[in-house]
């Protein structure tokens, strides 16, 4: 079936770069997601890429897709105190993709220490 | 447009007491989506709607579950005779079926049953 798995914990200090890596199961995958959740908060969209698409850039997130080893990441330059939040890799499944349903990891937590 | 809306923020509720949460999506989606959260875990997808036809339902929604979309905006989802195991966060994502950028979720409806 659909799983994506992420890394539980990232710590990092302020001003250097995080990157946090997800792994997914269904090939088919449409699209892959970022989703950043504050505490006590819903879930907010960061990016996302396509699967035809190796890497895509926006500001001071990078993300990259390694296809064939069904790997997503994550690269957040210049991390700041206020990045730090649980981050959520996604896919759109192909089966899936129709409906919009997404399969969520259990996400990441960064810390950034000052 | 204010974004997706949900209410209540918390319910505190007594074991075996029914309850019911409200999600306002944003305007021109036509797509609405119900997940589910509990702690450390990522969204759990549970059903969702186009329009006002409930097009899928997750095997997670038992028969205790139900969710309407009476008139294609609007949702509520209620659950009847609450257990221990429904405490959750419950969130609601809008979106426009064809566009590829994901959701738009709401804060959510924290459910503490006691």
């Amino acid at each position: 079936g659909e799983d994506v798995e992420q890394s539980l914990f990232l710590s990092v200090r302020e001003g250097d770069s995080s990157v946090i890596n997800c792994t997914y199961t269904d090939s088919s995958s449409t699209y892959l997601y970022w989703y950043k959740q504050e505490p006590g908060a819903g879930l907010q969209l960061l990016t996302y890429i396509f699967s035809n698409m190796d890497m895509k850039q926006d500001q001071r997130l990078t993300v990259l897709l390694n296809k064939k080893d069904k790997h997503l990441s994550l690269r957040i330059a210049d991390t700041q105190t206020g990045d730090s939040a649980i981050y959520f890799c996604a896919e759109s499944g192909g089966q899936s993709s129709n409906t919009g349903k997404l399969i969520f990891g259990q996400g990441t937590t960064l810390q950034v220490k000052p | 447009d204010t974004g997706v809306s949900q209410d209540p923020r918390h319910k505190i509720t007594k074991r075996g007491q029914n309850v019911t949460f409200r999600c306002d999506p944003i305007s021109e989606h036509n797509r609405l989506y119900w997940y589910r959260q509990t702690l450390g875990q990522g969204p759990e997808f549970l059903t969702y709607f186009q329009n006002e036809a409930q097009l899928e339902k997750s095997r997670l929604l038992s028969d205790r579950f139900s969710a309407e979309r009476p008139k294609g905006s609007f949702s509520t989802l209620e659950i009847q005779r609450t257990e221990q195991g429904d405490s959750a966060m419950y969130l609601c994502a809008s979106s426009l079926v064809g566009t590829a950028g994901g959701y738009t979720f709401g804060s959510g409806t924290r459910l503490t049953v006691v």
